[in-house]
């Protein structure tokens, strides 16, 4: 299978504690989106990468949130001191800018739940 | 800002029965319109797209759905829901020629009944 691929799956944290998230995208994709998303809502938007440069980011991604993709491949979201209402699904997306009009493809999620 | 307002967030059929589910944007400029399935226990999966062209987008499954440019509108239909169609169904979009991040609706819960 080579579709997104998201690591780890689940996460079970307490408060107060630091959480890494990583994504690998689809081969040659250049493009790599983090989404959130919670209970009863659709995904929103947290950020963006054209090849290892972050070129975008929602006023949802606070000071503790930080996200990288070193050599433009795979990717890390790391969320520092968490809170309870950090609890959600993180998805992670990727696209070929210059095919099917950046069509995103979407990984299984990280299910993060903060104690 | 762009927002997207799905009307429907649960919907309840039964088996054959057919199906139009509920799209509305708000964009001043040109967008790529989409509908993603998640299936349970099973991660988003694109079902069609809209760029350019004709109105009316096949998708796979059976699942079709109509641009209306006048309305901003792009409602998703199938003529006869099959019990495996039991799913969550987001519609979204972006803005053509920017980032291309996604905006989504909150989503809309499609129950089919045996």
């Amino acid at each position: 299978d080579t579709g997104v691929s998201q690591d780890p799956r689940h996460k079970i944290t307490k408060r107060g504690q630091n959480v890494t998230f990583r994504c690998d995208p689809i081969s040659e994709h250049n493009r790599l989106y983090w989404y959130r998303q919670t209970l009863g809502q659709g995904p929103e938007f947290l950020t963006y990468f054209q090849n290892e440069a972050q070129l975008e980011k929602s006023r949802l991604l606070s000071d503790r949130f930080s996200a990288e993709r070193p050599k433009g491949s795979f990717s890390t979201l790391e969320i520092q001191r968490t809170e309870q209402g950090d609890s959600a699904m993180y998805l992670c997306a990727s696209s070929f800018a210059k095919r099917e009009r950046g069509t995103q493809y979407f990984g299984p999620g990280t299910r993060l739940t903060v104690l | 800002a762009q927002s997207v307002s799905q009307h429907n967030h649960h919907v309840i059929l039964s088996e054959a029965a057919s199906l139009e589910l509920g799209c509305n944007y708000s964009y001043g400029g040109t967008v790529n319109l989409f509908w993603y399935v998640q299936y349970p226990g099973q991660h988003l999966q694109l079902l069609l797209k809209y760029f350019s062209g004709d109105p009316l987008v096949k998708g796979i499954k059976g699942f079709e759905a109509e641009f209306i440019k006048s309305k901003f509108s792009f409602n998703l239909r199938k003529p006869s829901v099959q019990w495996s169609d039991t799913a969550e169904y987001f519609c979204a979009v972006n803005a053509r020629g920017n980032t291309g991040k996604l905006i989504f609706g909150q989503g809309t819960t499609l129950q089919v009944k045996p």
